[in-house]
């Protein structure tokens, strides 16, 4: 079956506007995390859905970050007011159990710019 | 201290070498110990899982040492394909039981 996939793929922004970014996770995976990575940097954790729990947000690093999940499907992260430093590859991925037990599936990215 | 610490490298062997990857991590209460692999630009993908009692897959073996906490990889034969960042994966239990990524070790493989 289809992988998760994430849109769009690029995205240039100027600073100071809102960018939403989408994630399809595999179907039937009830975890998705959403990670950012910055250029020749490791995976920063963002937040993660599981099922009907509360998300865990705790990596998300200002209140202009958000991100919403409808069900087990599709996820969307909001950056509002970008800034240059949130110039990164943002990567959703998903699992199909709880946790940190289970393969994580990622998507391609999306890679952002704000100018 | 971060949670997963990885060499970042870059380690450069010739095709043929062996080459070991170690990664400490600092919760002693993690359960589930990963290495995943990442191509320039692109996404990662799991390698292996690594096991209390180490794992082989090929050329590739996987061992925890959670008196030390630490888990390595071995790669051996090394090939041109095998060039690419390593990354260090561990489960954290903290608040949820989310995985922490290490920053990767590079791996380049040389003719």
């Amino acid at each position: 079956g289809a992988g998760v996939s994430q849109s769009p793929s690029n995205k240039v922004t100027e600073k100071g506007k809102d960018v939403e970014l989408r994630c399809d996770p595999i179907s039937g995976h009830t975890a998705l995390y959403w990670y950012r990575q910055r250029l020749g940097q490791g995976l920063e954790f963002l937040i993660y859905f599981q099922g009907n729990s509360a998300p865990d947000k705790s990596g998300l690093p200002s209140d202009r970050f958000s991100a919403e999940r409808t069900g087990e499907s599709v996820s969307t992260l909001t950056i509002q007011r970008t800034q240059q430093e949130d110039s990164a590859v943002y990567l959703c991925a998903s699992s199909s159990q709880a946790g940190g037990r289970e393969t994580q599936y990622f998507g391609p990215g999306t890679r952002l710019l704000v100018l | 201290r971060k949670e997963v610490e990885q060499d970042p490298g870059p380690f450069n062997v010739p095709e043929g070498a062996t080459v070991a990857f170690n990664c400490t991590y600092s919760n002693s209460a993690s359960q589930s110990f990963f290495w995943y692999r990442q191509d320039c630009r692109k996404e990662p993908k799991l390698l292996m899982s690594v096991y209390s009692s180490g794992n082989e897959d090929g050329r590739f073996t996987a061992q925890l040492n959670r008196a030390s906490q630490y888990i390595s990889l071995l790669i051996r034969d090394s090939k041109l394909s095998d060039s690419a960042t390593y990354l260090c994966v561990v489960n954290n239990l903290k608040n949820t039981d989310k995985l922490i990524f290490g920053t990767g070790t590079r791996l380049q493989v040389f003719p």
